[in-house]
């Protein structure tokens, strides 16, 4: 089945700074999500981007199929955006269902 | 509010027992999936559904049966509990297959 490697695995930040979340993953994709879990456990759905660009707010994502990766971006950083972000796909031809990647594990300092 | 209600929030279980963690959404959404979320793992898919009726299997089915009887319930059963099926389980549903997923706020389940 597919693969999908998330880089860093942690990555502690002051609040107020920008920072880069990466999803790489090995095959073709039909659908690529990006995921919040929250301190309390929540999952909170962030971006449905299996091809270009999309934004919200502070948040932003890129998604570039052909070379099988994906970027989620973080400007401006809050405490509450600490947790862990996930990044989903789902394999085009392959099984039905979201592939989860082990996510980033962010934490916002004061 | 629209959205996912899982049930229970949390349970102990004894090994051997029977257990039907309950997920029910009213956003009319066709597809509906099983997680479960493990440290180190993170989310595997355990059983999905595309639509009322149809029932598929995922990454981690053994041990688990779902069934679909309509387009709202997907209740996922646990047979005869085991420890290593100790777990964080959430239920998600989507529009269609590969469409945005939506999540509930999962089930702590701990078999001893």
């Amino acid at each position: 089945g597919i693969q999908v490697e998330q880089s860093p695995p942690d990555l502690i930040l002051q609040e107020g700074a920008n920072s880069t979340l990466r999803c790489n993953f090995s095959d073709s994709v039909n659908n690529l999500q990006w995921f919040h879990q929250n301190p309390w456990g929540q999952l909170i759905n962030l971006f449905y981007i299996p091809s270009g660009t999309k934004q919200n707010g502070r948040l932003s994502a890129t998604t570039v199929a052909t070379e099988r990766y994906s970027l989620l971006y973080i400007s401006s950083s809050q405490t509450t955006d600490s947790g862990v972000y996930f990044c989903a796909v789902e394999e085009r031809g392959g099984a039905d269902g979201l592939t989860f990647g082990k996510g980033t594990h962010l934490i916002i300092q004061p | 509010i629209a959205g996912i209600t899982q049930a229970p929030t949390s349970q102990i279980l004894a090994a051997g027992r029977r257990m039907t963690l309950r997920c029910t959404q009213d956003m009319r959404h066709n597809a509906m999936y099983w997680y479960r979320q493990d440290l180190g793992l993170g989310l595997r898919l355990i059983h999905y559904s595309n639509t009322a009726g149809t029932t598929g299997k995922g990454e981690v089915p053994d041990g688990y049966s779902v069934s679909r009887a309509n387009t709202d319930d997907f209740p996922l059963t646990l047979a005869s509990a085991v420890p290593s099926q100790t777990s964080v389980y959430f239920c998600a549903s989507s529009v269609n297959l590969n469409t945005e997923a939506f999540f509930g706020q999962g089930t702590r389940l701990t078999v001893v």
